[in-house]
């Protein structure tokens, strides 16, 4: 149980075009995602909470505009990228959280998506 | 906030051999401590997990204990495979700041066949 699907898992685009990313729980509800960046050879970097039926919240030097976050559904949540360059490369990852679990609800993660920027 | 440390960074040893990953943590009103598995080019599998009112916890081959008092806790990987080579990250949840989750910054295991 617990499966989170994200797609795409590997993107290449030419720079300035805008890129959609989804975050799927299959198997549990989730009012709450996140949008994780990853660096090579570093650790998950919280970019936003994305919560179902408002707007999301960005960490401090995310830009909003630039990444646009919508949470529609319980199970699912999109990040797009507008207006892509190379320094947006990267890997983006998702996360949800399972409503079922209690006070404190374990976070479990999509497989990443691959942007790579041209 | 919450300011979680990990070390090693990177770690390597035989296989068969025992594994010890520890992290510390600032906020002694953290609660959730959650251990991730991540292969390369894909996303952190959760792999064990121990909340505050337990000492230790244990599945199969892995183990994790936890110390209030002195705000640490440890990953333990006994037997080790070639196939538990990837990058571990632990965590440090509370419920007090909205249940964000605090990574630490990785430890590379490394088990040499």
């Amino acid at each position: 149980g617990a499966v989170v699907s994200q797609h795409p898992s590997w993107v290449i685009c030419k720079s300035g075009t805008s890129v959609k990313i989804e975050c799927r729980s299959l198997d549990f509800q989730a009012t709450t995602m996140f949008w994780y960046r990853q660096f090579p050879k570093q650790s998950l970097m919280l970019m936003a909470t994305s919560n179902e039926g408002s707007k999301a919240t960005y960490e401090q030097g995310v830009e909003k505009d630039k990444f646009l976050i919508n949470h529609a559904s319980l199970t699912l949540s999109t990040l797009t990228v507008t207006s892509a360059h190379p320094e947006d490369s990267s890997f983006y990852i998702c996360s949800a959280r399972d409503l079922g679990q209690g006070l404190v609800m374990p976070q479990h993660f999509g497989d990443g998506t691959r942007l790579s920027i041209l | 906030g919450e300011n979680v440390e990990q070390h090693p960074s990177t770690l390597s040893v035989q296989e068969g051999d025992s594994a010890v990953i520890k992290c510390t943590y600032s906020d002694s009103a953290s609660n959730y401590f959650p251990w991730y598995k991540q292969e390369l080019g894909k996303g952190p599998q959760l792999i064990i997990d121990i909340r505050s009112n337990v000492g230790e916890k244990k599945d199969q081959r892995i183990a994790v204990t936890l110390n209030k008092t002195a705000k640490h806790f440890s990953l333990h990987i006994t037997e080790t495979q070639p196939e538990d080579s990837a990058v571990y990250f632990c965590a440090a949840v509370g419920y007090n700041t909205g249940n964000q989750f605090y990574f630490g910054t990785g430890t590379s295991l490394t088990v040499i066949p």
